[in-house]
């Protein structure tokens, strides 16, 4: 079946740090991909999305590149903020779009100033 | 336009209770779909309703159980609570049915089971 595998967290950065989170797939055919963050005491936002090879999402400074021959979609910033302190989710959906979102485990990120 | 919103914000029920939670999607979408976070992890589907009919679901026993109205709100029914039903459900709507539209979450229900 589908399955998303994220990098393990905490990860504490520096304001003005570089980011990267890691994040491979395992599915059939071409799925779309998608990076959702949530703030502490809030709902998942929809933070970016790929839906084909080579395709870049990116939203708010942040970005991500969808890999089919690596089967990932790390998600980068280039200058964190205190205010990306977050969880950020991995998904991905069958490019039908009729299969449920599959989740990665989340990564908290926390940065400081 | 309105976010999508839940309530209760937390509830404490016991083993064996029933619980009900509710949400309310964005006016105008006509799809609400249901999630399960254990502490730690990531949402995991419940089932979505279209129209007020199910259409899809996850692999959830039977006693999880929803509905969906006309007014664009929603509930999710749990009979006999487990321990393990201890999570924060978290609702998203979008406008059609399936998974390519953008679903907007809502900020969950956090539920503990003692």
């Amino acid at each position: 079946g589908n399955s998303v595998t994220q990098m393990e967290g905490p990860v504490t950065l520096s304001e003005e740090a570089f980011l990267t989170i890691n994040c491979t797939y395992t599915a059939t055919g071409y799925p779309s991909l998608f990076w959702y963050v949530q703030y502490p005491g809030e709902g998942l936002q929809l933070l970016l999305k790929a839906t084909k090879a080579d395709d870049k999402g990116s939203n708010k400074g942040f970005e991500a590149t969808y890999r089919k021959e690596t089967t990932s979609f790390h998600l980068e910033k280039g200058s964190v903020q205190v205010s990306d302190s977050a969880v950020y989710f991995c998904a991905l959906s069958s490019s039908s779009g009729n299969t449920p979102l599959v989740f990665g485990k989340g990564t908290r990120l926390s940065v400081i100033a | 336009e309105t976010g999508v919103t839940q309530s209760p914000t937390h509830l404490i029920k016991t083993r064996g209770q029933q619980v009900t939670l509710r949400c309310s999607s964005q006016s105008g979408h006509n799809t609400v779909s249901w999630y399960q976070q254990a502490l730690g992890q990531g949402p995991q589907f419940i089932f979505q309703y279209y129209r007020e009919e199910e259409n899809g679901r996850g692999n959830f026993p039977p006693r999880f159980s929803g509905l969906q109205f006309p007014n664009y709100s929603s509930e999710l029914n749990v009979n006999a609570l487990e321990l393990d039903d201890s999570a924060l459900y978290l609702c998203a709507s979008s406008l059609d049915s399936g998974f390519t539209d953008t679903q907007y979450f809502g900020p969950g229900t956090r539920l503990t089971v003692l």
